[in-house]
């Protein structure tokens, strides 16, 4: 199956510091790529959507200035946490959708997640 | 209204029981519709689709009404290396805007019990 990955897989952070977390797609081009996050016994929380090439499309109360996404190329996307605080603290978790046409598109591949702890 | 909606358990069952799970969903525009399993600490990862027909997939089955808006799915012979958290998840369209990730209940916790 496609694999993802996320870089790093765990931060610890002091409070005011911006963290930067990747997601690559390994074995496979991904036009779109997802940024969720998972306070803890909670659900995964759609962040934004990332295509490759353009803007990111952010999801209602999701702060665009705090929450930088990159899409430069058809396997990375980079989700950068400005100004961290310690409510920042969750387990990020990318997925990366394949190109459309192939065998697996709209399926969602997801990464192993970032664990990320502001102090 | 959540949009999607699980019973978070925990479900206690007996290695070699059935057990069964629901989910409801308020958007009534979802296209697909998935189980994911995930286990503690770790990334979802897909157990099935779920289609209008219902599928099978060993000892996991799947079904979707989409007049009522539910999602099930039933593990027969439960073995102890089903004990996780089995996520009901909803690929919402949203129009114009091309954000169309997936939308994920809380997930129900089940314990499978030697």
């Amino acid at each position: 199956g496609a694999v993802v990955s996320q870089h790093p897989s765990r931060v610890i952070c002091k409070s005011g510091t911006s963290v930067k977390i990747e997601c690559r797609s390994l074995d496979f081009q991904a036009t779109t790529m997802f940024w969720y996050r998972q306070f803890p016994k909670q659900s995964l929380m759609l962040m934004a959507t990332s295509n490759e090439g353009s803007k990111a499309t952010y999801e209602q109360g999701v702060e665009k200035d705090k929450f930088l996404i990159n899409h430069a190329s058809l396997t990375l996307s980079t989700l950068t946490v400005t100004s961290a605080h310690p409510e920042d603290s969750s387990f990020y978790i990318c997925s990366a959708r394949a190109i459309p046409g192939g065998s697996s598109y709209n399926e969602q591949f997801f990464g192993p997640g970032t664990r990320l702890t502001v102090l | 209204r959540k949009e999607v909606e699980q019973d978070p358990g925990p479900f206690n069952v007996p290695e070699g029981a059935t057990v069964a799970f629901n989910c409801t969903y308020s958007n009534s525009a979802s296209q697909s519709f998935f189980w994911y399993r995930q286990d503690c600490r770790k990334e979802p990862k897909l157990l099935m689709s779920v289609y209008s027909s219902g599928n099978e997939d060993g000892r996991f089955t799947a079904q979707l009404n989409r007049a009522s808006q539910y999602i099930s799915l039933l593990i027969r012979d439960s073995k102890l290396s089903d004990s996780a958290t089995y996520l009901c998840v909803v690929n919402a369209m949203y129009s114009g805007g091309g954000a169309d990730g997936l939308t994920f209940g809380k997930g129900t916790h089940l314990i499978i019990q030697p």
